[in-house]
């Protein structure tokens, strides 16, 4: 079955400090994995995913994320946190085999320091 | 091009009532996944229809349903809520059948037993 992890329940970080999120996942085959943020009260929004081909992706906001399969990781990474970044951010895994079905991970609070 | 819309917003209800969710999704998408966020929980996937046919369910009880329509407008219902039924309902709606499409997240409809 899938299975994601998110290790840091709230990060803080000073606005201008660079920031990564952790995020491990557990499935078998080749997955497919995503990040999203939401804001309180909103839905969640697409940073980024991978599939396949180049394992270093980048995403909207200046967001990028790195896959290592020998690590089953998929952590994401800002160089520079901005004050609005403030959100939670949501790793996810889905694969081919489960259709539309992804599974998430408990979320990462991001508090930004001024 | 219009998100995706869910209706009601915001919905009180009383224990042993049933409620009606709706989802419409982006024009010409014919996925549609149901997820249930609370505190306790994070997300969970609820069910996935694709072309009116449910793909897809997760570990719900029976008293979760849900139903597709012809031009792709999705329903979820719960009988009989109970408190812990109290949740933010998410719907996504994706163009095809597999998770390697971006999936569109809606605001949410807020659910709160009493």
């Amino acid at each position: 079955a899938q299975s994601v992890t998110q290790p840091d329940i709230h990060i803080t970080v000073s606005e201008g400090a660079s920031l990564e999120l952790r995020c491990n996942y557990s499935y078998g085959a080749t997955p497919y994995l995503f990040w999203y943020v939401q804001s309180p009260g909103q839905g969640l929004q697409l940073l980024l995913k991978y599939f396949s081909g180049d394992t270093l992706v980048q995403g909207i906001k200046g967001f990028e994320a790195e896959f290592k399969r020998s690590q089953s990781s998929f952590n994401l990474r800002k160089p520079s946190v901005h004050w609005s970044d403030a959100a939670e951010y949501f790793c996810a895994v889905g694969a081919k085999e489960y259709g539309n079905k992804l599974v998430f991970g408990a979320g990462t609070i991001l508090r930004v320091k001024s | 091009k219009a998100g995706v819309t869910q209706t009601p917003r915001y919905l009180i209800k009383t224990r042993g009532q049933q409620v009606t969710l709706s989802c419409s999704p982006i024009s010409g998408h014919r996925s549609v996944s149901w997820y249930q966020q609370t505190p306790g929980q994070g997300l969970q996937f609820l069910f996935e229809y694709f072309s009116e046919t449910q793909r897809n369910k997760g570990n719900f009880p029976g008293r979760f349903s849900g139903r597709q329509f012809s031009n792709s407008r999705s329903e979820m219902n719960v009988s009989t809520l109970e408190l812990g039924d109290s949740a933010l309902y998410l719907c996504a709606s994706t163009y095809a059948g597999t998770s390697n499409n971006e999936q569109f997240f809606g605001p949410g409809t807020r659910l709160t037993v009493l």
